[in-house]
């Protein structure tokens, strides 16, 4: 059974430009999340989706970021106008139903912004 | 605020010992603790749980202890073995939204 799809699995981009990410979540799950993983600050929740609908955006470090869930098999993290400090490793994870704690991560998108 | 914290970046144990690793945390109000394991290249996968009703849970080789009074909670892996060098990281779940927020993690190496 697939897990969770995360594309691109690398991404090296110039300061300035737009970056888009994308998330497949497993089929049947009904929350998805975007996590971004630095030294600095480990795994920190960026925004959560359930039933496609945005919960908790608390986490989105600045409009420069935004994301979107269409439906439920995809969603997308963007970053316009990407700088360097984006750069950190991007997971998508999906949850099949609330009030319990196990996420299934993607294998995340490493972004390089020079 | 940081609802969770591990104090420690990395730490380095012989094969055959025991690994602790530690988490403290700031609310008594959560319902669960998490302990999640990261490879190199991969995403983060679920090790083990604990109630907070509970102060201990094992699973072959690991337990994870929790300390309700000291606000404190960890996993002891033993023996540890090469194959568990990875990052650990504890989790917490939100309250209001039901999301899960993770420590910094620490690095674990078993030197063979």
């Amino acid at each position: 059974d697939a897990g969770v799809i995360q594309s691109p699995r690398h991404e090296v981009t110039e300061m300035g430009q737009e970056v888009t990410l994308r998330c497949k979540p497993i089929s049947g799950h009904n929350s998805l999340f975007w996590y971004r993983q630095t030294m600095m600050r480990g795994l920190e929740l960026l925004i959560y989706f359930n039933n496609n609908v945005p919960i908790d955006d608390s986490g989105m470090p600045e409009d420069r970021f935004s994301a979107k869930m269409p439906n439920a098999s995809f969603s997308t993290l963007k970053i316009q106008p990407s700088e360097p400090r984006d750069s950190a490793v991007y997971f998508c994870a999906s949850r099949a139903r609330e009030n319990t704690g196990e996420l299934f991560f993607g294998e995340g998108s490493r972004l390089t912004v020079l | 605020d940081q609802q969770v914290k591990q104090n420690s970046p990395s730490l380095s144990v012989q094969e055959g010992r025991i690994s602790i690793l530690n988490c403290d945390y700031t609310n008594s109000m959560f319902d669960y603790f998490l302990w999640y394991k990261k490879y190199p290249a991969e995403g983060p996968t679920f090790l083990i749980s604990i109630s907070s009703i509970k102060d201990k849970n094992e699973d072959g080789r690991f337990t994870v202890f929790l300390n309700k009074s000291a606000k404190h909670l960890s996993l002891h892996i033993v023996p540890s073995q090469p194959g568990d060098s990875a990052v650990y990281f504890c989790a917490v779940p939100g309250r209001a939204t039901n999301k899960l927020i993770f420590g910094t993690g620490t690095l674990l190496a078993v030197q063979p």
